[in-house]
């Protein structure tokens, strides 16, 4: 199994410019989420789906769209990228009843 | 503001060594779980502990917490050079819910060989 992976790894992008980030699964786990991390803090949420269809917002949601079309997707868009948007997102999923979540490897976004 | 907050920021020991990480977090839980994350990596899970649990050992790992002063601590006992990495202290976000997990801002190990 692949685990969680995360498309692409690095990407530099435009003020203004918008992208589309991709996590995939391959552990038919119900729940998703994206976090991002800025140096010297910890993971802070940004969005999360608890099944296909569905997503909710995070503790910092502003600027950022998610979608769950597949289970086994999690899209984290960006419609206008900001400087301040520039960080390492990660995703994460996990099982039903489970309490562990499992990381992709992470995106690093730099905005100019 | 974070839930968790991990102390020190940065520790710097010898090979061989032990290390002692702090978390102290503010709202009740049902549990705790510690992350570790590598260099230019993502997080992966080291141990869980429950409110109901005082101690919990997994291999050179050794968690413990008091949900009376809402702190843990981990222990990693004979430290080599390859557990040079972050730490992340993780609590759920809503008290009772698991669905969502803050996370401190990390201890930065460095394990000298």
């Amino acid at each position: 199994n692949a685990g969680v992976t995360q498309t692409p790894k690095f990407r530099v992008l435009k003020t203004g410019q918008s992208m589309t980030l991709l996590c995939a699964q391959d552990m038919n786990h119900e729940y998703m989420y994206w976090y991002r991390q800025d140096p010297g803090m910890g993971l802070r949420l940004i969005h999360y789906s608890v099944g296909e269809g569905t997503t909710a917002k995070g503790e910092v949601p502003d600027g950022y769209n998610v979608s769950r079309l597949k289970k086994q997707n999690f899209l984290l868009g960006l419609e206008s990228a900001a400087p301040s948007q520039t960080s390492v997102y990660f995703c994460a999923s996990r099982d039903v009843g489970q309490e562990t979540q499992y990381f992709g490897p992470g995106t690093r976004l730099l905005v100019l | 503001s974070q839930q968790g907050e991990e102390d020190p920021q940065a520790l710097s020991i010898q090979e061989g060594e032990n290390a002692t990480m702090n978390c102290s977090y503010k709202t009740s839980i049902n549990n705790l779980q510690w992350y570790r994350q590598n260099s230019g990596r993502g997080l992966v899970h080291l141990i869980l502990i429950r409110s109901n649990e005082r101690e919990k050992h997994s291999g050179r790992l050794r968690v413990t917490l008091d949900t009376s002063k809402k702190s843990s601590s981990l222990l990693i006992t004979a430290s080599r050079a390859a557990d040079t990495a972050s730490y992340f202290c993780a609590t759920p976000r809503h008290s009772g819910s698991a669905r969502q997990l803050t996370f401190g801002s990390g201890t930065q190990l460095t394990v000298l060989p």
